[in-house]
């Protein structure tokens, strides 16, 4: 049973260039969680999403940033124009579709180097 | 005010002691607390999580909950180096947010 799989692994953009970050969820679980944690800090709370449907955008940025989760496929974190403030390690989160009261469990995450 | 407060760090205890992490959070309708293990360059791991008033062991981990005072705690007795990491404090709502304290890094020390 693989686990929540992020790829890639590590990702080198230049400023202004467009950034894709894609999670695919553990089997059987629906709902998606990003995270963004800056060097030295703590995991911020991104998006929330289930299938076809954002739930909780409460923590992403007002511009470039987007998310999906689509019925087919992986989650998509699209960060376009990217700048020097966006290098940070992104994490995806997957749970299983049965509310609130269940565990999350992580990617290994997409380390953003923006150049 | 934070909505997950986690007690100021670095902590160091000596390899064999008890280390103690706490947690306060600020929605009282949150339902589900869980702490996460990360080390350095590393994704958080699972490690305890606790749904209801009291205690709950797992081996050397305990994790306490106290809804009332809505404060959660993490346990760790007889310290070990490999234990050395960053602890973080989630808390998660029923709508299926889940926020993370910004975590207390643990040092043991042989």
């Amino acid at each position: 049973n693989a686990g929540v799989m992020q790829n890639p692994r590590h990702l080198v953009r230049r400023r202004g260039q467009e950034a894709r970050l894609r999670c695919s969820p553990m089997k059987g679980h629906s709902h998606v969680y990003w995270y963004r944690q800056l060097p030295e800090e703590g995991l911020k709370f991104m998006v929330y999403l289930q299938k076809e449907n954002i739930i909780d955008e409460s923590g992403m940025p007002k511009e470039r940033f987007s998310a999906e989760f689509p019925k087919e496929g992986p989650s998509i974190l699209r960060i376009q124009q990217v700048v020097r403030g966006d290098s940070a390690a992104y994490f995806c989160a997957s749970s299983p579709p049965s509310g609130g009261n269940t565990e999350a469990f992580f990617g290994q995450g997409t380390r953003l180097t923006v150049v | 005010q934070k909505e997950v407060e986690q007690n100021s760090g670095p902590l160091s205890v000596p390899e064999g002691a008890i280390a103690s992490l706490n947690c306060t959070y600020s929605d009282r309708g949150s339902q589900s607390f869980f702490w996460y293990r990360q080390y350095s360059g590393k994704s958080p791991e699972l490690i305890m999580s606790i749904y209801s008033n009291g205690d709950k062991e797992d081996g050397r981990f305990t994790a306490q909950l106290n809804k009332a005072s809505q404060y959660v705690s993490l346990l760790i007795r007889d310290s070990q180096p490999s234990d050395s990491a960053t602890y973080l404090c989630a808390v998660k709502t029923n709508a299926g947010k889940s926020t993370f304290g910004d975590g207390t890094t643990l040092t043991v020390k042989p």
